[in-house]
C-alpha cells in the first residue's frame, strides 16, 4: 500500500538549534517526494521537492532534505531553526501518470526561545 | 507571488444541506485539485480537473460530490447533501502541468465546513 509515515507528532527544539524531522514512504512506483509547512490558519506552502538526480535537495527558507532510497525516506533539516519555523510540517509522496499526493498526518514543531 | 484564494475561509451548514465551495487557482495553472484534512487526520486527495473533465478521483469522491469550473477563473466543489462526516479543511490546489511530477501543486489557504 502507498502510505507516508511521520514518526514525530509534535517535536519541540530551541531557537538555533538543528532540527530533523523524519519521513518514510511506502510506494510502489518511483517517489516523487515532497514537504508543505501550514502555518496557523494558512494553507500549505511547498518547502522542497525530489523528483530525480541529486538526493540532496534544498528548499526554501533554509531547509533541506535527503533521499535515501535505501531506507525509503526524505528527511527535512534545517541547522539552525528559527522562531518563525514554528508551523506543521507534511511530507508527501506522488508519482509518474497520478494527479494524488500522499500526504503523512504531520509534524508540529515548536520552537522555545 | 501569486496565490490560489479560497472562499469563504469558513462555512456553516445544516447537515443535508448543499454546499459549494470556491476556489480561484493561479491563473495560468490548468490542473485543479480539491483535498480535505477532517481534524486530527491526514490531507485526502479528492479530484483532480483538467480540460473540464476529472481527471482522476478518490474513492471519497462519491456521487454526492461534483466539481466544476463555471468560468474561466473559478473553480468549485460542490456537496449535493452534507453529513456529519463531512466537516473538514478543503484544499484547493493548482499546477500548471498535470501529475505530481515537475510543477508542483499550489495550495490554498483552504475552507473549513462545519456541518452542523
Amino acid at each position: 500500500a502507498q502510505s507516508v509515515t511521520q514518526p514525530d507528532i509534535h517535536i519541540t527544539v530551541s531557537e538555533g538549534a538543528s532540527l530533523e524531522l523524519r519521513c518514510n514512504y511506502s510506494y510502489g512506483a518511483t517517489p516523487y517526494l515532497f514537504w508543505y509547512v501550514q502555518s496557523p490558519g494558512q494553507g500549505l506552502q511547498l518547502l522542497l521537492k525530489y523528483f530525480s538526480g541529486d538526493t540532496l535537495v534544498q528548499g526554501i527558507k533554509g531547509f533541506e532534505a535527503e533521499f535515501k532510497r535505501s531506507q525509503s525516506s526524505f528527511n527535512l533539516r534545517k541547522p539552525s531553526v528559527h522562531w518563525s519555523d514554528a508551523a506543521e510540517y507534511f511530507c508527501a509522496v506522488g508519482g509518474y501518470n497520478t494527479d494524488k499526493l500522499i500526504f503523512g498526518t504531520g509534524t508540529r514543531l515548536q520552537v522555545f526561545p | 507571488e501569486p496565490e490560489v484564494t479560497q472562499t469563504p475561509s469558513h462555512q456553516v451548514t445544516q447537515m443535508g444541506q448543499e454546499v459549494i465551495l470556491r476556489c480561484v487557482p493561479i491563473s495560468n495553472h490548468l490542473y485543479f485539485y480539491w483535498y480535505r484534512q477532517i481534524l486530527g487526520q491526514k490531507v485526502e486527495f479528492l479530484v483532480s480537473f483538467y480540460n473540464n473533465e476529472i481527471s482522476e478521483k478518490s474513492e471519497i469522491f462519491d456521487d454526492q460530490f461534483s466539481v466544476e469550473r463555471p468560468d474561466g477563473s473559478n473553480f468549485t466543489l460542490k456537496i449535493r447533501s452534507t453529513k456529519l462526516e463531512d466537516s473538514a479543511m478543503y484544499f484547493c490546489a493548482s499546477s500548471e502541468q498535470g501529475g505530481t511530477s515537475n510543477q508542483p501543486q499550489h495550495f490554498g489557504d483552504g475552507t473549513r465546513l462545519s456541518i452542523l
